[in-house]
């Protein structure tokens, strides 16, 4: 799987946009984008996934570049709850499921702030 | 609907003394993942099976740690002796096996061990 960079900090005003980037230059054209975030004390959770398109749910969005060596991960109106560190991966889907290998990296610690 | 359950949260034994963390995954996940997490690190996976089979222990220290998971439910990993480098967050995940995959993992709180 692709190697990803994150800057290891950010933080936010809340209320404000998040937009936390990620350079991914080595990705595959089979390669998915994946963000999850972890809250102190708990476990990663998914957030969003994308290929090529920009994506949206009721999370947040992935926008990715057309070239698709970067992405960025927008929080629309951050609160307070949303600090936590944020992770992006590149993997390659599997449609067995058995591939649902994900390889971390140490991801960006968005802090957002009153 | 319940998510992936894991015990002890907290766990703190001297160093050579065995633990076995225990995870429950979410009811009908075939796929489930034992992750280690060091402090101020991303996860790191030790397992991955599929059912009950143990399909990727690549990066499980075999001299030391072992992890089953009979009926291919419930799971459990072991470490014996423990030592000092030991002490870290270890994670339980489960994810669907049969329809498209969406990559997503769903995780338990985690296990912290400090081992002393």
């Amino acid at each position: 799987d692709a190697k990803t960079t994150q800057p290891p900090s950010m933080d936010c005003a809340e209320g404000r946009a998040a937009n936390l980037p990620c350079n991914h230059s080595t990705i595959s054209g089979n390669e998915y984008v994946y963000w999850y975030r972890q809250i102190h004390s708990q476990g990663p959770q998914y957030i969003i996934h994308g290929l090529k398109n920009n994506e949206t749910n009721e999370m947040a969005s992935l926008i990715i570049t057309e070239d698709r060596k970067s992405s960025t991960l927008i929080l629309p109106h951050a609160t307070l709850r949303d600090t936590a560190v944020y992770y992006c991966i590149v993997r390659v889907a599997s449609l067995t499921g058995g591939g649902n290998k994900l390889t971390f990296g140490t991801g960006t610690q968005l802090k957002v702030e009153l | 609907e319940a998510g992936v359950v894991q015990s002890p949260r907290y766990k703190i034994i001297e160093k050579k003394q065995p633990v076995a963390f225990w995870c429950n995954p979410i009811s009908g996940h075939n796929t489930l993942y034992w992750y280690l997490q060091n402090l101020g690190q991303g996860p790191e996976l030790l397992i991955r099976y599929e059912n009950e089979e143990a399909v990727d222990d690549s990066q499980l220290p075999k001299d030391r740690f072992s992890a089953e998971r009979l009926k291919g439910v419930d799971s459990t990993l072991k470490i014996q002796p423990a030592e000092l480098g030991d002490s870290a967050v270890y994670l339980c995940a489960s994810s669907p096996r049969e329809g498209v995959d969406t990559g997503e993992l769903f995780f338990g709180e985690g296990s912290r061990l400090t081992v002393l």
